[in-house]
């Protein structure tokens, strides 16, 4: 157990749906980062909130959005789902400090039918 | 933009020899931190190794280690001794050191290790 709690683990859903992925940080850790994995591509990374802000958006398409609680868990929002949206879904965290890497969850596999 | 490139999409190995995976990198920054991660066929994200520009000696973690050479914008991993589960994917990242407010992670697209009896 990396610390970083990814849910759900599997999500099926259809075109046009929305979805929503939840992730809670390692203890301590106030930023997380969202990255999307498809099957022939590396870790595209797509958004970063520290201590509830908004700090640095990559790739991430406008159907797409997250934010980060009080509490620091984050949500990553999905909507009008389409086929190529389908991946693996991993937020991380990090401690304050470049130094170390970040801690990742074991990911949301998201299959868009 | 800083990039990161991994040129072996996949290797092979023979179990209790050494291979070596290559990274190169561009960035026009002098402080930085690299990373090797490791994604088994879980696919959980596993950190395998860092070092940080500023350092001289090449990081090093057991049967891991890497050759560092930052003149040439060179990150490349030697584990010896491979092992059977070391099979996996192999990601080298890229942080800024000073980006934002901590910098995100920059991947290459991976190589992928396979492990022979």
């Amino acid at each position: 157990d990396s610390g970083v709690t990814q849910t759900p683990k599997h999500l099926i859903t259809a075109t046009g749906q929305r979805v929503t992925l939840r992730c809670s940080p390692r203890s301590g850790d106030l930023s997380v980062y969202w990255y999307q994995q498809s099957l022939d591509q590396g870790l595209q990374f797509l958004i970063q909130y520290y201590n509830g802000e908004e700090r640095a958006k990559g790739n991430i398409l406008e159907r797409f959005s997250a934010q980060q609680f009080p509490d620091l868990h984050s949500e990553l929002n999905l909507s009008s789902l389409e086929l190529g949206d389908s991946a693996l879904y991993f937020c991380a965290s990090s401690v304050p400090g470049s130094y170390y890497g970040y801690t990742f969850g074991s990911g949301t596999r998201l299959t868009v039918v | 933009a800083q990039t990161v490139t991994q040129s072996q999409p996949e290797m092979s190995v023979q179990e209790a020899e050494t291979v070596t995976l290559s990274c190169t990198y561009d960035t026009s920054e002098s402080d930085y931190y690299l990373f090797w991660y490791k994604q088994p066929p879980s696919r959980q994200m596993i950190l395998v190794i860092r070092q940080e520009a500023y350092k001289q000696q090449n990081a090093t973690e057991n049967r891991f280690s890497v050759n560092f050479q930052k003149a040439a914008k060179s990150f490349s991993l030697k584990i010896s001794d491979s092992q059977l589960g070391d099979a996996a994917m192999y990601f080298c990242a890229y942080r800024e050191a000073y980006g934002g407010s901590q910098g995100n992670l920059i991947f290459g697209k991976g190589t992928k290790l396979s492990v022979k009896p």
